[in-house]
């Protein structure tokens, strides 16, 4: 079936560091991509999308790159902000049982310093 | 416009009791979804709704039911609690579930079973 990989946290980083999440897929189909991120005490919320191969979803200052050929979708992000502490999902959407459903990976959690 | 909203906040059961998640939705959505958080896990799904009156299983249904009476509003029910329920509960909405479609989460149900 259908799964999401990602790479395994915290993450731990100084303000106005560089930051890349990995996140890796295996689909039967031609899935559509998502990170989400949920900030302590609150639900999820979406932060980019990309629903084809080669689109790159931006947001906050988020990037990611849609790559077919090596299943992926790594979260970057040049210069990130205490603000920016938080829990990053990555996902995908794919038609399973005639509707689509997102499936999650574990989640990695972003922690950053001052 | 308050977004999906989710009752109660927090809730602890003894092993055996009964209760009802109450999430709504005022974003005029199709598809509503029940979803778990467990450490290490990310999310899974419990059961979703294509629109009033249906409800179909997740990744995860054993233990839980849901109803849709109305469209704005998907209830989950537990009948008799176990402590492999404790979890934190998310209520998910979508426009109609296509491909590319954004999930719109509340802020969650903190249940413990005892």
């Amino acid at each position: 079936g259908d799964s999401v990989t990602q790479m395994e946290g915290p993450v731990t980083l100084s303000e106005e560091a560089f930051l890349t999440i990995n996140c890796t897929y295996t689909a039967t189909g031609y899935p559509s991509l998502f990170w989400y991120v949920q900030y302590p005490g609150e639900g999820l919320q979406l932060l980019l999308k990309a629903t084809k191969a080669d689109d790159k979803g931006s947001n906050k200052g988020f990037e990611a790159t849609y790559r077919k050929e090596t299943t992926s979708f790594h979260l970057e992000k040049g210069s990130v902000q205490v603000s920016d502490s938080a829990v990053y999902f990555c996902a995908l959407s794919d038609l399973t049982d005639s509707s689509y459903k997102l499936i999650f990976g574990s989640g990695t959690r972003l922690l950053v310093r001052p | 416009n308050a977004g999906v909203t989710q009752t109660p906040k927090f809730r602890v059961l003894k092993t055996g009791q009964s209760m009802t998640l109450l999430c709504a939705q005022d974003m005029n959505h199709e598809y509503m979804y029940w979803y778990r958080q467990d450490p290490g896990m990310g999310l899974r799904l419990i059961h979703y709704s294509v629109g009033e009156g249906t409800t179909a299983k997740g990744e995860v249904p054993d233990g839980y039911n849901v109803s849709r009476l109305k469209k704005q509003n998907f209830l989950l029910g537990l009948e008799s609690a176990a402590p492999s329920q404790t979890s934190v509960y998310f209520c998910a909405s979508s426009y109609v579930g296509s491909l590319g479609d954004t999930q719109y989460f509340g802020p969650g149900t903190r249940l413990t079973v005892l």
